[in-house]
């Protein structure tokens, strides 16, 4: 079955360092991966999405994600973080559902971010 | 375009009582796909329904039911609530089947006691 481990519960950065989030799945076949953000009272929002093609994926905010199939990791990036990107961040593989693919989630990481 | 919305956004109910949630597509979107977040956790998928049919189902209890309407609206429901049932139950409504963006609703809280 397929999961996914996200290894940071908390993430602390100052505002305009780098970011870089861990993620890692795993899954049988080619997997279908997302980086989801969650900001208190809201629902799920997808920042990137990987299927096929070109590994290092670009998504909405600035943020970009870079799948590496040796290492099973799926880590998100952020060049400079903005105080508005405190939020929850949720990795998901996707798991072949009835024709659908229906995202397994890890447990989050938590990013805090200091002015 | 509206988006995904959810109600009600906060429930208190008492442990062996029944629910019923309910989550209004975007429009155009005519799959809809349950998930059931418990504190400190990530989403887990409880079942979709695509064209008024559940077309997928976690790992949930048969006491987990839907229903999807002709307008694509959708309900959850649970019966005999537990005291672990309390969570946040997130709705995301998308076109299709084919790893089409699934766009989410703020969520329901309920609460057991």
């Amino acid at each position: 079955a397929q999961s996914v481990t996200q290894p940071d519960i908390h993430i602390t950065v100052s505002e305009g360092a780098s970011l870089e989030l861990r993620c890692n799945y795993s899954y049988g076949a080619t997997p279908y991966l997302f980086w989801y953000v969650q900001s208190p009272g809201q629902g799920l929002q997808l920042l990137l999405k990987y299927f096929s093609g070109d590994t290092l994926v670009q998504g909405i905010k600035g943020f970009e994600a870079e799948f590496k199939r040796s290492q099973s990791s799926f880590n998100l990036r952020k060049p400079s973080v903005h105080w508005s990107d405190a939020a929850e961040y949720f990795c998901a593989v996707g798991a072949l559902v009835g024709g659908s693919y229906i995202p397994t989630f890890g447990r989050g990481t938590s990013l805090i971010v200091h002015p | 375009e509206t988006g995904v919305t959810q109600s009600p956004t906060h429930l208190i109910k008492t442990r062996g009582q029944q629910v019923t949630l309910r989550c209004s597509s975007q429009s155009g979107h005519n799959t809809v796909s349950w998930y059931q977040q418990a504190l400190g956790q990530g989403p887990q998928f409880i079942f979709q329904y695509y064209r008024e049919e559940e077309n997928g189902r976690g790992n949930f209890p048969p006491r987990f039911s839907g229903l999807q309407f002709p307008n694509y609206s959708s309900e959850l429901n649970v019966n005999a609530l537990e005291l672990d049932d309390s969570a946040l139950y997130l709705c995301a409504s998308s076109w299709g089947l084919e790893g089409n963006e699934q766009f989410f609703g703020p969520g329901t809280r309920l609460t057991v006691l």
